[in-house]
């Protein structure tokens, strides 16, 4: 079974400071690997996905990660935050024989201060 | 209405009520979810729907009670809820059941049990 550890509940950080969120997994199989983020009262959005080829995978809104097989991590990073980054991020992993079957991680608050 | 809409956004019942959540999606996917957000722990898949099929059942007790009655709609029926049902459920559609395909959440509806 397929399991998804997030290192750290709240990440406080100033604005434009850079940011890593950290994500680790464990499958005994091949895994595709996610990251959403929840804004205030709304629902999950994704962010990045890795399903295979390049390791470093960009997604929306300046963030990118980094699928390391040898470490089971995907650790998500962003050079320069903003305020508007504040909002909790979810790392979510998929065994591929489970369908579209997603195992989310319990979440990390990123609170950006001025 | 866009995206994947979820009435109502707040619902406080007492245990012996009946209610239910009603979640519609107008992107023309074939599958939906119902996920549970509870506070400090991670999303967990109840049930999805594949062209109006319920393809998974996550152990969900039987106080839960899915309806698909098409693609579009998905409904959460409760009844003789318990305190620790409290939390927020959250719909998604996805175009097909793949992992490859992106699930688009709701805002969800915050559900507090009295």
């Amino acid at each position: 079974a397929q399991s998804v550890t997030q290192l750290d509940s709240q990440v406080p950080v100033f604005e434009e400071a850079p940011v890593e969120l950290r994500c680790n997994y464990s499958s005994s199989v091949s895994v595709y690997l996610f990251w959403y983020v929840q804004y205030p009262n709304q629902g999950l959005q994704l962010l990045l996905k890795y399903l295979s080829g390049s390791t470093l995978v960009k997604g929306i809104n300046g963030f990118e990660a980094e699928f390391n097989k040898s470490q089971t991590s995907f650790h998500l990073r962003k050079p320069s935050v903003h305020i508007s980054d504040t909002a909790e991020y979810f790392c979510a992993v998929s065994a591929g024989e489970y369908g579209n079957k997603l195992v989310f991680g319990a979440g990390t608050i990123l609170r950006v201060k001025s | 209405e866009t995206g994947v809409t979820q009435t109502p956004r707040h619902l406080v019942m007492g245990m012996t009520n009946k209610k239910s959540l009603k979640c519609e999606q107008h992107l023309g996917h074939n599958a939906m979810y119902w996920y549970k957000q509870s506070a400090k722990k991670p999303l967990e898949l109840m049930f999805v729907y594949n062209f109006k099929e319920q393809t998974e059942n996550n152990s969900v007790p039987s106080r839960f009670s899915p309806e698909c009655p098409n693609s579009s709609h998905l409904f959460l029926h409760l009844h003789t809820l318990q305190p620790e049902d409290s939390a927020l459920y959250l719909c998604a559609s996805s175009q097909e059941l793949a992992v490859t395909y992106e699930q688009y959440f709701g805002p969800g509806t915050r559900l507090t049990v009295t």
